[in-house]
């Protein structure tokens, strides 16, 4: 069946470490997204991208970091310049063109520790 | 700024009763509306959207949402809801054009037998 495989479900950052998130889909939607989800705060957009090799910012991309280069594959790291990244991180994808909605994975909950 | 508002954050009600879900959005100018819903520690999943057309949308699970551009709302309804409906909803707005799809903060509905 055809979705989008986010991993791992749970992930433990130390203080000044590195992580990475990672998502693969197999719809061969062009577009994909990196959202994060705090508690009474909905989503916010992270980083997104349109076409291989290309992303840009979101509303909060401070201290996250992306690439693409593959259709499939939107990896995103959560650097140590990232002070809050207790949340539950999205990833998402759709069709190219605004009104097709989107196909979200289950996400992963990254705490730190 | 374009914005998207729903109205409550949390809603209780009874099992077989009605419910709404209130969601207003910042303009008036072309756009298209989702509804997704999101169960604990899942993704989200499209649930309906507002295209063009009729203003009235269904769902295959009862739910429904009517589009007034006038005020420029997007309320989500459903005459009996069940146990199972228990979830958060999250109301999302594509500006045609734009590109990016705003979420609002998102409605716990939970249900009660």
């Amino acid at each position: 069946d055809g979705g989008i495989t986010q991993s791992p479900k749970y992930l433990f950052r130390k203080e000044g470490q590195n992580v990475t998130l990672s998502c693969e889909q197999n719809l061969n939607h062009d577009a994909m997204y990196w959202y994060r989800q705090d508690p009474g705060q909905g989503l916010r957009l992270i980083y997104y991208s349109q076409i291989v090799n290309d992303f840009q910012k979101g509303d909060i991309a401070e201290g996250y970091s992306v690439s693409r280069e593959k259709k499939e594959s939107f990896p995103l790291t959560v650097t140590s310049a990232q002070k809050n990244p207790t949340a539950f991180y999205l990833c998402a994808s759709s069709i190219a063109g605004d009104n097709y909605g989107y196909t979200f994975g289950s996400g992963t909950r990254l705490t730190v520790v | 700024a374009q914005s998207v508002t729903q109205l409550d954050s949390q809603v209780p009600v009874f099992e077989e009763a009605p419910v709404e879900l209130r969601c207003n959005y910042s303009s008036s100018v072309s756009v298209y509306l989702f509804w997704y819903v999101q169960y604990p520690n899942q993704g989200l999943q499209l649930l309906l959207k507002y295209l063009s057309g009729s203003t009235l949308v269904e769902s295959i699970n009862g739910f429904e949402a009517e589009f007034n551009k006038s005020q420029t709302s997007f309320h989500l309804r459903k005459p009996s809801v069940h146990i199972s409906d228990t979830a958060e909803y999250f109301c999302a707005v594509t500006y045609t054009g734009g590109f990016k799809t705003i979420f609002g903060a998102g409605t716990r509905l939970f249900v009660k037998a």
